[in-house]
């Protein structure tokens, strides 16, 4: 089972839908997790840290569920621009530096 | 804007060529990271430096070789590389210790073999 597992996509979805990605992972003394997004070619940008009681940034939602061990990310209200590879990412466990990386998840909003 | 800063950009070389990917940040960050992307393939990491020393060598091979002169500086030397070498190789850097918080990533050095 790999560490952290995202469902590749692509997730094709039209202009003003919302869209939903969860990412599951394994070692549960995982302390820090986070989305990141990244553009072809580009580096990864951090989108949102993800915290034990979900955060909000606009459209984006972040949640945490520690029992179940996953993370999502809620994309309402999808713009052409949300178009990009997102990547969610935990440090496991805290202060060993490793960061693990998700496969990514391909979304690609259509007009 | 990135806060790390990555040189060149783009580099070609041949497989005898001996060169180097610099990195820079000014964020005081105590932890540098050099990543290696393939196409289509999430950062691998490559080693890690934390407090100017190397914590972490993901059994990289020894034609890339790591270097942190300072706090704000890592480099990463290249020698006798092989095509299948060819990626985007990404700089980052963090906090240090237990709570060492987000990753900030450079915009890469993509690099190409011949």
């Amino acid at each position: 089972r790999k560490e952290v597992e995202q469902d590749p996509g692509p997730f094709n979805v039209p202009e003003g839908a919302t869209v939903a990605f969860n990412c599951t992972y394994s070692n549960s003394a995982s302390q820090s997790f986070f989305w990141y997004r990244q553009d072809c070619r580009k580096e990864p940008k951090l989108l949102m840290s993800v915290y034990s009681s979900g955060n909000e940034d606009g459209r984006f939602t972040a949640q945490l569920n520690r029992a179940s061990q996953y993370i999502s990310l809620l994309i309402r209200d999808s713009k052409l621009s949300d178009s990009a590879t997102y990547l969610c990412v935990v440090n496991s466990p805290s202060g060993t530096y490793k960061y693990i990386f998700g496969t990514g998840t391909r979304l690609k909003v259509l007009a | 804007d990135t806060e790390v800063t990555q040189t060149p950009k783009h580099l070609v070389m041949g497989m005898t060529n001996k060169k180097s990917l610099k990195c820079e940040q000014h964020m005081g960050h105590r932890a540098m990271y050099w990543y290696k992307q393939k196409a289509k393939k999430p950062p691998e990491l490559m080693f890690v430096y934390s407090y100017e020393k190397l914590s972490i060598n993901e059994s990289v091979p020894s034609r890339f070789s790591p270097e942190c002169p300072n706090s704000s500086l890592l480099n990463l030397h290249l020698h006798a590389l092989q095509p299948e070498d060819s990626a985007l190789y990404l700089c980052a850097s963090s906090h240090a210790g237990r709570n060492t918080g987000e990753l900030f990533f450079g915009e890469g050095s993509r690099l190409t073999v011949l």
